[in-house]
Parts: C-alpha cells; structure tokens; sequence
C-alpha cells in the first residue's frame, strides 16, 4: 500500500518556465512533508519542507503547495533551470517530535531543457 | 556536502555472507535514519536510532540489525545476504528535536553476487 504517490514518473520542462511536480498521500495522520531532489551516484538533497499548519511555503525558487483535503502537495519551481534536472521525491512524516520515519514517493525525473 | 558520512561507497560480496555498513551522522545530530533503495523504488525506511536507541522501526528483516554508538554514528549489519538485499542503503540524520529535515548520506551500493 503506497501511501506516498507520484504519478508522473517524469516531467520536462524549457528552460525559464515553471516545473511543477505533484504528490498525493493517503495517510491523514502525516502532518510534515518535505521535498528532496537526487543527482545519480549522490544521496537526496533536501529542498524545501512544509509543516500540516500551513498551505505554502516559499523559499527562492521553491514554492510548496499543500492542500489537506485533497490531500495533495505540489512544488513549483520558478524559473526552472537546466541544474534542476533530477529526481525529485516527496516525503512525508508522522508526529511533531524528536525526529521520525519519511515515507517516500517514487520520485520523478524532471529535465530541463535550455 | 550534506556532512553525513557513508562507507564504504560500493560492497560486493556474496550469498550467504555479513556485511556492516557505516554512518557518521552530521554534527551534532543525534537521530540516524537507515533506508534501503532497492532497483526502480523509491527508498524505504529501515530503522532509526535517537541518541543510541532504537527510536522506529519499518520494514526491516530479521537478518538485519543496526545499533548507535556512544559517539552517534552507526552501523547497520546484513547477514545470510540474497541476491534481492542487492540496493543502495542510504543513511540519514536529524538534529533530533522538531520536524527538522533528514540530511542523507551519498549511500554504499551493496552488490551480491
């Protein structure tokens, strides 16, 4: 049972104009999501976080969306740029205390074309 | 550079064999997070440990085990290894405290042969 989903296995987008990347969860319990982007051969990155208190967040280029009765987020990157290319995850966790276990999405590979 | 540390980066062994991978979590964090990327999936979550215990555990076999030492890095022990625990295992850590985000190591491919 995948409680974390990304449907769209791959994206690609020009150069200069928003990527959007989607993700659906089915656990209503989950009140911390966070995105990830992965080069090959290197471990995920963190990129930007959002906490269940909150319906966006913003930092630079990256704006995430959340939306907990369709239980939905979205990141949006603006502008997108050839370096975005790579997988990007989605995350969510559990419980607002010392640390906890992410559920992962399968990842999409977004590639930005100059 | 994430500063969680992971070695060794590639191990290639054999059925039936023991191996132990290692993380040094970031400075100053105190929870370690162990997940296993098995070919064409997303990563799994394993087990983590806050501050030498053992604080969750997911879908991690029995012939597998981890620990935290007093100085905070980790080990995660595969023993009776099969051609399927053949994956990237990916170490993580945390400041322990809050939902901070987990930073990842860059991960030790496991090869069995």
């Amino acid at each position: 049972d995948q409680q974390v989903k990304q449907n769209s296995p791959s994206l690609s987008v020009q150069e200069g104009r928003i990527s959007i990347l989607n993700c659906d969860y089915t656990n209503s319990m989950f009140d911390y999501f966070l995105w990830y982007k992965k080069y090959p051969a290197e471990g995920p990155t963190f990129l930007i976080s959002i906490s269940s208190i909150k319906d966006k967040n913003e930092d630079g280029r990256f704006t995430v969306f959340l939306n907990k009765s369709a239980k939905h987020l979205s990141l949006h990157i603006v502008p997108s740029q050839p370096g975005d290319s790579a997988v990007y995850f989605c995350a969510a966790g559990r419980g607002y205390n010392a640390g906890n276990m992410l559920t992962f999405g399968g990842g999409t590979r977004l590639m930005v074309k100059p | 550079d994430s500063g969680v540390t992971q070695t060794p980066k590639h191990l290639i062994t054999a059925t039936g064999q023991r191996v132990t991978l290692r993380c040094s979590p970031r400075s100053g964090d105190l929870s370690v997070y162990w997940y296993q990327q098995s070919l064409d999936q997303g990563l799994q979550f394993l087990i983590q440990y806050y501050n030498g215990e053992e604080r969750a555990k997911g879908n991690i076999l029995e012939r597998f085990s981890a620990q935290q030492f007093p100085d905070l890095h980790s080990e995660l022990n595969l023993s009776s290894l099969e051609l399927g625990d053949s994956a990237l295992y990916f170490c993580a850590s945390s400041g322990g405290y809050g939902n901070q985000p987990q930073h990842f190591g860059d991960g030790t491919r496991l090869s069995i042969l």
